[in-house]
């Protein structure tokens, strides 16, 4: 199956600081990302839709001022999550729309986030 | 999308078929049935999905009902690997935005 890169697995930082996730499709382009969130013993949640060369699609509720989204190329989206707090740590995934007779998404592993 | 219904928790003794049920009444002529798998801590996996026919691949088998308001993924011999959620999940096959629910946590006992 398709492979999607997603660095780092955790991070750990300060309350009031940055911090940036890479997701990478590995061996397709990816016009399309997305970004979940995902909260202990709680489903995935979709924050936004990633595009190439064009802005994100936020869902409701997700301050696009917070976490900012670029999808600069085929197979790169970063999610930074600035001034972040501890009401931010959480799980976070990306996943690739990989473009076949059948369109399938593949997930990263996930990035665990904690702020201190 | 429509919503799909899934059994919050099951167990299956290893080596004997996993048959997690899924409940999709609402599912329109031209969604698809996927299911996706999320082992703890990681990222969901994807396992299979299909329209109308039954399907199988190298993970698993997915059988769909006449009606396709239900369907069964089938994991022929589980092992403690498979334990993990899985998510049946509803969609129009352009698999874009996948809205997943609750799932169904399987345990796979010794």
């Amino acid at each position: 199956g398709a492979v999607v890169s997603q660095h780092p697995s955790w991070v750990i930082c300060k309350s009031g600081t940055s911090v940036k996730i890479e997701c990478r499709s590995l061996d397709f382009q990816a016009t399309t990302m997305f970004w979940y969130r995902q909260f202990p013993k709680q489903s995935l949640m979709l924050m936004a839709t990633s595009n190439e060369g064009s802005k994100a699609t936020y869902e409701q509720g997700v301050e696009k001022d917070k976490f900012l989204i670029n999808h600069a190329s085929l197979t790169l989206s970063t999610l930074t999550v600035t001034s972040a707090h501890p009401e931010d740590s959480s799980f976070y995934i990306c996943s690739a729309l990989k473009r076949t007779t059948n369109e399938k998404l593949f997930f990263g592993s996930g990035t665990q986030l904690s702020v201190l | 999308d429509a919503k799909t219904t899934q059994p919050t928790s099951m167990d299956c003794a290893e080596g004997r078929a996993a048959n997690l049920p899924c409940n999709h009444s609402t599912i329109s002529g031209n969604e698809y049935v996927y299911w996706y798998r999320q082992i703890h801590s990681q990222g969901p996996q994807y396992i299979i999905h299909g329209l109308k026919n039954n399907e199988t691949n190298e993970m698993a088998s997915l059988i769909i009902t006449e009606d396709r308001k239900s369907s069964t993924l089938i994991l022929p011999h589980a092992t403690l690997r498979d334990t993990a959620v899985y998510y049946c999940i509803v969609d129009s096959g352009s698999a874009r935005q996948l809205t997943f629910g609750s799932g169904t946590q399987l345990t796979v006992l010794p």
